[in-house]
């Protein structure tokens, strides 16, 4: 495995509910990020985190809301989703977003995330 | 912004024979371009990088190539076995070092 955990694994949630995704990185990166995977879509970048200072945020409605209280652990809050928010959730980390031959991500298995 | 385009969506091919999967991205600074295979039920695995100071990287049974003139990329992959099927994506760096990603390509080696 890469180093990345996810919990929960699945997660089925009402359009009323409160939940959270957690992230956590073993790998002593210094950035993470949030991707959102649907059905015949390209990965969308959510949120990128670099020293636990939101760096990114592409356009993505207030119903999720990151946290990242240090390095290590990246959090999604979610609530009032809507059924199209239905996909899998993916954290990735890695050394930093600045460059310098730094560039691989490595990501964790994903949130399978569905809306009712 | 960086637009990454992949084809084909999918590849089906028998066991020992190569496949190639080829990509375009549109942002000429754009330096870095992973590959990453993902499995049913799994988050995506690096599986071979390449940066924009090489042109061909190998690593045993897979290959990248980079035509940084004409802004394409492609992996090839060698002797093809059935656990070899996955989705493949191919990504290119964008602003923060983020990665723009293609749709991916669904490879199914057949036995």
């Amino acid at each position: 495995e890469t180093g990345v955990t996810q919990t929960p694994r699945h997660l089925v949630m009402g359009m009323t509910n409160k939940k959270s995704l957690k992230c956590e990185q073993h790998l002593g990166h210094n950035a993470m990020y949030w991707y959102k995977q649907s059905a015949k879509k390209p990965l969308e970048l959510m949120f990128v985190y670099s020293l636990e200072e939101r760096v990114e945020n592409n356009s993505v409605p207030s119903r999720f809301s990151p946290e990242c209280p240090n390095s290590s652990h990246l959090f999604l809050h979610l609530h009032t989703l809507q059924p199209e928010d239905s996909a899998l959730y993916l954290c990735a980390s890695s050394h930093s977003t600045y460059g310098g031959g730094s560039y691989e991500q490595y990501f964790g298995p994903g949130t399978r995330l569905t809306v009712t | 912004g960086e637009n990454v385009e992949q084809h084909p969506s999918t590849l089906s091919v028998q066991e020992g024979d190569s496949a190639v999967i080829k990509c375009t991205y549109s942002d000429s600074a754009s330096n870095y371009f992973p590959w990453y295979k993902q499995e049913l039920g799994k988050g995506p695995q690096l599986i071979i990088d390449i940066r924009s100071n090489v042109g061909e990287k190998k690593d045993q049974r897979i290959a990248v190539t980079l035509n940084k003139t004409a802004k394409h990329f492609s992996l090839h992959i060698t002797e093809t076995q059935p656990e070899d099927s996955a989705v493949y994506f191919c990504a290119a760096t964008g602003r923060y070092s983020t990665l723009t990603f293609g749709k991916g390509t669904m490879l199914l080696v057949s036995p």
